[in-house]
């Protein structure tokens, strides 16, 4: 699996946006960037994914580097509830190959 | 779309006994399915792959005799943890690959406490 490195923790102000790394310098030319979060005692959720170019939706965008050994999640304005552990994940094209889940980066929104 | 439902959302159970968590796909077939286990502050650590029709891929370290995984239709996928005991204890959460860019969809996870 090509591993992916983010930091632990992170903590943003509510009403503030939030950026989220995450680095991947053995990503392979199929695989795709997929974002997801997980809140306290949920499965994870999917928040975006991108190949190459950067992405939006209405929960976040994301940001590719030009070489795509890295990406950025953006939240725009964090909530209460955007307070979960986001994980990066690669997964290739295919669809059906077991995916490794790194530490991810657990946020924190302060009031 | 893209729906993975999972039952029981949590479980007490005494040690010794065998606890069954149901994972289905409601609105999709799914082929794959994936079986992962969460300890508190820990990130999720796949346990094994199941396959419909098929016997199920456990990871290195995961005891196949005692979580007997069975996928007999393409929208339902059962993890049974026998003989429970108090170690056991965990965060259990299943997921189904989509045949979207989305990838996968998880269910909501079953938290088991063996006491």
């Amino acid at each position: 699996d090509a591993k992916t490195t983010q930091p632990n923790s992170m903590e943003s102000n509510e009403e503030e946006p939030v950026h989220l790394p995450c680095n991947h310098s053995t990503i392979s030319g199929t695989d795709y960037i997929h974002w997801y979060r997980q809140l306290p005692s949920q499965g994870p959720e999917y928040v975006i994914h991108g190949l190459t170019s950067n992405v939006n939706n209405r929960m976040a965008s994301l940001a590719i580097a030009e070489d795509r050994k890295s990406s950025t999640l953006i939240l725009h304005r964090a909530t209460l509830r955007d307070a979960a552990v986001y994980y990066c994940i690669l997964m290739n094209s295919g669809g059906y190959q077991k995916v490794t889940f790194g530490t991810g980066t657990k946020l924190q929104v302060i009031p | 779309g893209a729906v993975v439902s999972q039952h029981p959302s949590w479980v007490i159970c005494k040690s010794g006994t065998s606890v069954k968590i149901e994972c289905r796909s409601l609105d999709f077939q799914a082929t794959t399915m994936f079986w992962y286990r969460q300890f508190p502050k820990q990130s999720l650590m796949l346990m094994a792959t199941s396959n419909e029709g098929s016997k199920a891929t456990y990871e290195q370290g995961v005891e196949k005799d005692k979580f007997l995984i069975n996928h007999a239709s393409l929208t339902l996928s059962t993890l049974t943890v026998t003989s429970a005991h108090p170690e056991d204890s965990s965060f259990y959460i299943c997921s189904a690959s989509v045949l979207t860019p989305r990838g996968y969809t998880f269910g909501s996870g079953t938290r088991l406490t063996v006491v």
